[in-house]
């Protein structure tokens, strides 16, 4: 069965850099979510998409941006990197009604800042 | 707002026993859904069981059985017959049913129990 497919799997940046991070849902999956674990933490919630629509936002940093696009697939656009960014970015897709609320996850991205 | 409590944050069992994770959660939402995710070495967040909280009978999944309580807003997973794979970080989550209005805000999770099987 298909998985939510995130790219890249590792990605290192110098501070102050951008990075994307690129999220392609399960095929029919209509909802997206992104979040944030830090080393050792728990997953911090950043920004959901439904049907291509910001949905609901959470801890995401004003130099964070996202979107999804009319194929579903969503990005996040990191700007002015600092440190404290390194950490492992996840997607996760759902379809509201026929999964009753069941997130899949991403295998994530590891961002690294030096 | 929700809170996800795991006041266990290491456990060690030996293989073949049977353990308990435990977890409380904190809402004044009536309609809810609340999930175990594993997460071993490799990092992959993997959906272990799911239970909807208009559902009094606890969700069942092969190995892994949940205690749901409700009135104490309690949701322990019992791992029955522990394997040297299930060793991994365990994540108690919440999320709002959608029809409680809102966005679709996702997981709430906890601080996370990390589960070690001894051979």
């Amino acid at each position: 069965a298909a998985g939510v497919i995130q790219s890249p799997r590792h990605l290192i940046k110098e501070k102050r850099e951008t990075a994307t991070l690129k999220c392609y849902p399960i095929p029919r999956h209509d909802t997206v979510y992104w979040y944030q674990q830090g080393p050792g933490q728990d997953p911090q919630f950043l920004i959901s998409f439904y049907e291509k629509m910001q949905s609901d936002k959470g801890s995401i940093p004003d130099r964070f941006s996202a979107q999804q696009f009319s194929d579903y697939h969503s990005e996040l656009n990191m700007s002015s990197l600092e440190l404290g960014d390194s950490a492992l970015y996840f997607c996760a897709s759902s379809q509201r009604i026929a999964t009753n609320e069941k997130l899949f996850f991403g295998s994530g991205t590891q961002l690294s800042v030096l | 707002a929700q809170t996800v409590t795991q006041s266990q944050p290491e456990m060690s069992v030996q293989e073949a026993e049977t353990v308990t994770l435990s977890c409380t959660y904190d809402t004044s939402e009536s309609n809810y859904y609340l999930f175990w995710y594993k997460q071993p070495p490799s990092r992959q967040m993997i959906l272990v069981i799911r239970q909807e909280a208009y559902k009094q009978q606890n969700a069942t999944e092969n190995r892994f059985s949940v205690n749901f309580q409700k009135a104490a807003k309690s949701f322990s997973l019992k791992i029955s017959d522990s394997q040297l794979g299930d060793t991994a970080m365990y994540f108690c989550a919440f999320m709002k049913h959608l029809n409680s209005g809102g966005g679709a805000d996702g997981l709430t999770f906890g601080k996370g129990t990390h589960l070690i099987i001894q051979p």
